[in-house]
């Protein structure tokens, strides 16, 4: 079963608007960690935001805000006043509490495209 | 400023040439990753290094190896490169990994062609 799931591979939202990306994620763990990178079309992965599973209230970064759902297993990504700049790959990741869990878990990315 | 360097942005190869990426962070990070990149696939983890000359395979680490001999460097190395293996390589490294919060930082990654 896939950890991470993103259902939209791509998005279109006109400037200014505001935008939600969907991740769903999947997990036994009661300790774990959510992030969302953004990729611009140079490649390098930006991070943008970080929600732990214990913290009580959802993370801000900005524009960036995580709607965070833990009965629902959902960590949903709200670009708010979208600009031209934040066309590009984003993608949803999860590290997991337990021992020896080093890495991130990657979804399979929602491309956005913003119209002017 | 934090740096993850990756030796080419763009990298073309023969089958069954012996093929090697090169990734060297600057930031003292105990654990480094290879991850590949695909269209409609996402990320997935090829190898990763928790210390020096340590390893642990990932989820797809068929027709690669890892060589970490210093804590800086970390190659991927297709031993005879395949078609299926054009794609974008992505290193990345964080610090300790032991804390749920800690990010990945990543370098521009490699778009390989296997012709």
């Amino acid at each position: 079963a896939q950890k991470i799931t993103q259902t939209q591979p791509g998005m279109f939202v006109q400037e200014k608007e505001a935008v939600t990306l969907d991740c769903t994620y999947d997990t036994s763990d009661p300790s774990y960690g959510l992030f969302w990178y953004k990729q611009p079309s140079s490649g390098e992965m930006i991070f943008l935001i970080y929600q732990g599973s214990y913290d009580q209230q959802n993370a801000t970064e900005g524009r960036y805000s995580l709607n965070f759902q833990k009965a629902r297993k959902s960590a949903n990504l709200v670009i708010s006043a979208s600009q031209l700049g934040d066309s590009a790959m984003y993608f949803c990741a999860m590290r997991e509490g337990r021992a020896g869990s080093y890495q991130l878990t990657f979804g399979k990315g929602t491309k956005l495209s913003v119209i002017p | 400023d934090v740096k993850v360097t990756q030796s080419s942005r763009y990298l073309v190869k023969r089958t069954g040439e012996k093929v090697f990426l090169e990734c060297v962070q600057d930031m003292d990070h105990e654990n480094m990753f290879w991850y590949r990149q695909d269209p409609g696939l996402g990320l997935r983890l090829i190898y990763f290094s928790y210390d020096v000359k340590m390893k642990e395979k990932g989820d797809i680490p068929e027709g690669y190896s890892v060589s970490r001999e210093k804590k800086e460097r970390f190659s991927l190395i297709l031993e005879s490169a395949s078609t299926n293996q054009t794609s974008m390589y992505l290193c990345a490294s964080s610090l300790y990994g032991t804390t749920v919060d800690e990010k990945l930082f990543f370098g521009s990654g490699t778009q390989l062609s296997v012709l």
